[in-house]
């Protein structure tokens, strides 16, 4: 399968806990995204890298998330002291680098955070 | 603000008739438009999209309008399958590459 693929695909943690979540994507997309889902509404734009170099940060993103992708391929998203709020849908998407024309994102399985 | 709405929450369709549903946009700058199919935990799917440049856009039994000066785009399932049962997610984005803002999702059920 050479879709997105993200790890855990479920992940239970107490208040207060660090947690840290994997994504993998299409091979030879160069850019990735993360987004988080609450029940009941759309995806909302995390943080986006092109390569290895994170462009844009959501100010959904507070300082207790931090996100890498050290060598360009997969990225991790890191959550410090959890809070119940946090429990979500955390979405990963990858696609190619556009140049001329506007390309689609491919989205992975998401990884389900539930925060006791 | 909400840059995309879906005010549809819900829709109910037989097996074999049209679905529409509907989403619009308040931000001039959104210039790619996109339609996900989701089923529950599971990440969405990419169904079809479409250029401002465009109006519409088809593939097989789906077809995707945009009416720019209405801010408005919808989604033409013809004709729907009672496998078609998911939320629907429009999302936008302004420029290639960028990030997507989405609507909040309308739950398509085709009765068989």
């Amino acid at each position: 399968d050479t879709g997105v693929s993200q790890d855990p695909r479920h992940k239970i943690t107490k208040r207060g806990q660090n947690v840290t979540f994997r994504c993998d994507p299409i091979s030879e997309h160069n850019r990735l995204y993360w987004y988080r889902q609450t029940l009941g509404q759309g995806p909302e734009f995390l943080t986006y890298f092109q390569n290895e170099a994170q462009l844009e940060k959501s100010r959904l993103l507070s300082d207790r998330f931090s996100a890498e992708r050290p060598k360009g391929s997969f990225s991790t998203l890191e959550i410090q002291r959890t809070e119940q709020g946090d429990s979500a849908m955390y979405l990963c998407a990858s696609s190619p680098q556009a140049v001329h024309s506007q390309e689609t994102q491919y989205f992975g399985p998401g990884t389900r955070l539930l925060v006791l | 603000d909400q840059q995309v709405k879906q005010n549809s929450p819900s829709l109910s369709v037989q097996e074999g008739r049209i679905s529409i549903l509907n989403c619009d946009y308040t931000n001039s700058m959104f210039d790619y438009f996109l339609w996900y199919k989701k089923y529950p935990a599971e990440g969405p799917t990419f169904l079809i999209s479409i250029s401002s440049i465009k109006d519409k856009n088809e593939d097989g039994r789906f077809t995707v309008f945009l009416n720019k000066s209405a801010k408005h785009l919808s989604l033409h399932i013809v004709p729907s399958q009672p496998g078609d049962s998911a939320v629907y997610f429009c999302a936008a984005s302004a420029g290639a590459g960028n990030m997507l803002t989405f609507g909040g999702g309308t739950r398509l059920m085709v009765k068989p």
